[in-house]
């Protein structure tokens, strides 16, 4: 079984920067699958990041797109998402996950079949 | 407030049908596949519907998926008391360039 683990700091300051890390295990990030970042508020609910292919592609919310990235690590087997220059807005519950594929071949663009628990960033001076 | 619109609730008896709908525009759901996401209290989403009637393996046949125009729903057949939870609808938006979610429905069963 694929499982993924998140992990980073749980308190920021505002103009930070956030940087948490997704472990995978049971599986490679060298795959046919896309890896990404979503996360959730009470208020706003859940919310596209962006995600990667390993060595190829990356897509990001053009809302978040001056502050995000996504990196892949194959050493290590993990990704990793930056986001500069927070503010209390970014305080959400950060889950990483594995795109679908149909067939184990064909992305499925918006669907993630694979979640960490999440990790909860708060942002606060 | 989410381009893609649900209504924040929905509820029915067990062994019912429920179904639940999920309302966008041209550029998303009019173009491309809605996929469905549940949610259990405290824990992460899981996906039950994708490519707007796909079931991954191990998800029951009682859900299935259709869409229509700019709207597409959810529907549960059979309801049973482990079915209470949030679902969320998410597709590609070709305007925004995005993949965007839905702002959830809770489902109760009575």
């Amino acid at each position: 079984h694929v499982r993924l683990q998140e992990s980073g700091p749980r308190l920021l300051k505002p103009s930070d920067t956030l940087s948490l890390t997704c472990t995978v295990s049971g599986g490679s990030i060298i795959s046919l699958n896309w890896w990404g970042w979503v996360r959730q508020t009470p208020g706003a609910g859940l919310e596209w990041i962006g995600e990667a292919f390993y060595g190829g592609d990356s897509a990001y919310n053009p809302s978040l797109n001056s502050r995000v990235s996504i990196s892949m690590d194959k050493l290590y087997n993990r990704l990793s998402l930056s986001l500069v220059s927070v503010t209390a807005a970014d305080t959400a519950l950060y889950y990483c996950a594995r795109g679908a594929t149909h067939a184990g071949t064909t992305r499925v663009v918006g669907a993630f079949d694979i979640w960490g628990q999440g990790r909860m960033v708060v942002v606060s001076s | 407030q989410s381009v893609l619109t649900q209504p924040p609730s929905a509820s029915g008896p067990p062994g019912q049908r429920v179904t639940i709908s999920c309302s966008g525009g041209r550029s998303n759901i009019g173009t491309n596949d809605v996929n469905w996401y549940q949610q259990l209290p405290g824990t992460a989403p899981k996906l039950v519907l994708y490519n707007t009637n796909q079931r991954p393996s191990g998800v029951p046949d009682r859900l299935s998926g259709s869409k229509s125009g700019t709207s597409a729903s959810l529907a549960i057949g059979g309801l049973q008391p482990e079915d209470e939870a949030d679902y969320y609808c998410a597709s590609w938006d070709d305007t925004l360039k995005g993949v965007i979610f839905g702002g959830g429905t809770k489902l109760t069963v009575l």
